[in-house]
């Protein structure tokens, strides 16, 4: 089943400002998060990872928050631009070295 | 530029028929992968192979089977397609050494399936 799941399945940002995705996990086993991508017409494409002995991850423009204590993951945008739009999927690696999916948060970058 | 490459793009299907998905990777990675994408669903796996003749079943391998006979190719087979299977598959490849992969998949572009 899946063990990983995001909280709003559509987020609306204007461009230029911060978004924020969440996600919660519900295996306190899981130690090994990812956030991919997915443009219209294209497979997923990897962001960014994070391992639990992080609490915080950053990359180009994008972070990535861990908290633990409650099992949830948040993947930070700044400065939304409109390449930005897309379906961002968070994902956990089980203990069979499976990766699975949320059902994905569709952002959509007002002009 | 490395490359997942899915044979192809649309399929459209009657129910009954046997369905090839091809899917080959030029990364020379030993792992891969097929996931079908439904709204609302996310990514499944379907299954999942280590190695050239390895395959482990995923969480939905029921009405599909997998054939891994070269370490760049990873076929997925759906015996007699039925309409619950009209969906978008994707093939993934990752490094890693057999039985530890990295979270880093790769994937191709995926292909629609309609099963009429």
């Amino acid at each position: 089943g899946e063990s990983v799941g995001l909280h709003l399945p559509t987020l609306s940002v204007q461009e230029g400002d911060n978004s924020i995705i969440n996600c919660a996990y519900s295996n306190s086993a899981s130690d090994y998060f990812i956030w991919y991508k997915q443009e219209s017409g294209k497979g997923p494409q990897f962001i960014i990872d994070i391992r639990s002995n992080m609490d915080k991850r950053q990359g180009q423009r994008v972070t990535v928050l861990l908290n633990k204590t409650v099992k949830h993951l948040s993947l930070q945008i700044a400065a939304t631009q409109p390449g930005d739009s897309a379906v961002y999927f968070c994902a956990d690696l089980d203990n069979d070295y499976k990766l699975s999916f949320g059902a994905g948060t569709t952002v959509t970058v007002r002009a | 530029d490395v490359k997942v490459t899915q044979s192809s793009r649309y399929l459209v299907k009657r129910t009954g028929e046997k369905v090839f998905l091809e899917c080959v990777q030029d990364m020379d990675h030993e792992n891969m992968f097929w996931y079908r994408q439904d709204p609302g669903l996310g990514l499944r796996l379907i299954y999942f192979s280590y190695d050239v003749k390895m395959k482990e079943k995923g969480d939905i391998p029921e009405g599909y089977s997998v054939s891994r006979e070269k370490k760049e190719r990873f076929s997925l087979i759906l015996e007699s397609a039925s309409t619950n299977q009209t969906s978008m598959y994707l093939c993934a490849s990752s490094q890693g050494l057999a039985g530890v992969p990295t979270g880093e998949l790769f994937f191709g572009e995926g292909s629609r399936l309609t099963v009429l």
